[in-house]
């Protein structure tokens, strides 16, 4: 089956940049995705990547997307105290009648002063 | 108004109860979805409807029970839950019912059953 995967952890001090990775199987995937969760809340779209772009940028964010290597990750500059939360690669799939996404486990950014 | 409603925000029932989530969107999306999120994994898909019918379910024990009253509401209906059901339950739609239309989630129901 599909598989999305994450490290589980990042730490950068604030006014760094991050980098989250990502890395998948299914190279039949249109759309892939960037979600943030804060704790308790639930899930927040960030941005959202076609299967044909190589690049996208939208104001602090930069998701690039490797094809080829199936890598995806995304880019947040300038980080600040409220980046932190858990980052979700996430990926469409299937040709159901409805989207099905697949989630990878997660990206815990926790960011130094 | 691209927002995705849910209530309760919490709910503890015990094992004997029979309760229901609801979630609400005005945004005239033709699927909603129910999502289950354990502590620190990410959320694990439960049910689809596509067109107020019911499309996907995945493996999900009978004591859930889903229902689409109309396109805008969505409920999960709960009977005789076990305590490792407890669990944030998350909600989301999407415009179409095509494959990959983007998801917009609500802010969960924290289930704890006792």
């Amino acid at each position: 089956g599909e598989d999305v995967e994450q490290s589980l952890f990042l730490s950068v001090r604030e006014g760094d940049s991050s980098v989250i990775n990502c890395t998948y199987t299914d190279s039949s995937s249109t759309y892939l995705y960037w979600y943030k969760q804060e704790p308790g809340a639930g899930l927040q779209l960030l941005t959202y990547i076609f299967s044909n772009m190589d690049m996208k940028q939208d104001q602090r964010l930069t998701v690039l997307l490797n094809k080829k290597d199936k890598h995806l990750s995304l880019r947040i500059a300038d980080t600040q105290t409220g980046d932190s939360a858990i980052y979700f690669c996430a990926l469409s799939t299937g040709y159901s009648s409805a989207s099905k996404i697949i989630f990878g486990s997660g990206t815990r950014l926790s960011i130094r002063p | 108004d691209t927002e995705v409603t849910q209530t309760p925000k919490h709910l503890v029932m015990g094992m004997t109860n029979k309760k229901s989530l609801k979630c609400e969107q005005h945004m005239g999306h033709r699927a909603m979805y129910w999502y289950k999120q354990k502590a620190k994994k990410p959320p694990e898909l439960m049910f689809v409807y596509s067109y107020e019918k019911l499309s996907i379910n995945e493996s999900v024990p009978s004591r859930f029970s889903p229902e689409c009253p109309n396109s805008s509401l969505l409920n999960l209906h709960l009977h005789a839950l076990q305590p490792e059901d407890s669990a944030l339950y998350l909600c989301a739609s999407s415009q179409g019912a095509i494959p990959q239309e983007t998801q917009y989630f609500g802010p969960g129901t924290r289930l704890l059953v006792l």
